[in-house]
């Protein structure tokens, strides 16, 4: 159980074309879902928090207006990079809550790599 | 605030030899821990976990980590590694805002 995946794997694009990332919990309701940027080399750096049904909450330096996201049920969350830049590219990952857990334990999904041309 | 500190970027170790990953945490808090391994391109695997109770605590693939209060530590150790064990290894703690905060890695190495 406890299972979350992420659409699509990998993915190239151009400069200035918008790309979208989804994230899904499939065994299991996420009130939360989060986003992670991985540079190679580095660790996952938190990008935004997203709760069903409202506003995300982004970390600061994360421009909103660049990564919208949208959780509009339980099971999904979308990232979508818009007007995709070269520095744009990255690893992205989501992990999502199961609420019902005792400490909210986050489960992976196994990440998206954005190549931006 | 919570934080967690990974000490050595990258271990390299003989097959066979002991693994030890460096953490220590820093939490005003009882803190929630856990090691979580990452392979190349792919997501990130829990490799075991710390809540409350047991301080030695197992986890998949022979790995075990202590949590030490007194050293604000959460070392990860494995008696004999394999060379299916290379790959990143991060620390992390659950902070009181809801998030996992992760260190900043270690990259280990298993030499034939």
């Amino acid at each position: 159980g406890a299972v979350v995946s992420q659409h699509p794997s990998r993915v190239i694009c151009k400069s200035g074309t918008s790309v979208k990332i989804e994230c899904r919990s499939l065994d299991f309701q996420a009130t939360t879902m989060f986003w992670y940027r991985q540079f190679p080399k580095q660790s996952l750096m938190l990008m935004a928090t997203s709760n069903e049904g409202s506003k995300a909450t982004y970390e600061q330096g994360v421009e909103k207006d660049k990564f919208l996201i949208n959780h509009a049920s339980l099971t999904l969350s979308t990232l979508t990079v818009t007007s995709a830049h070269p520095e744009d590219s990255s690893f992205y990952i989501c992990s999502a809550r199961d609420g019902t857990r005792n400490y909210n334990e986050q489960f992976f999904g196994p990440g998206t790599r954005l190549t931006v041309l | 605030a919570q934080s967690v500190t990974q000490l050595g970027s990258h271990v390299s170790v003989s097959e066979g030899a002991l693994v030890l990953l460096r953490c220590n945490y820093s939490s005003s808090v009882p803190p929630y821990l856990f090691w979580y391994v990452q392979y190349p391109n792919q997501g990130l695997q829990l490799l075991l976990k710390y809540t409350t109770g047991a301080t030695l605590v197992k986890g998949i693939n022979g790995f075990e980590a202590e949590f030490k209060k007194s050293e604000t530590s959460f070392h990860l150790t494995k008696p004999s590694a394999h060379m299916s064990d290379a790959a990143e290894y991060f620390c992390a703690v659950y902070s009181s805002a809801s998030k996992i905060i992760f260190g900043s890695g270690t990259r280990l190495s298993i030499r034939p």
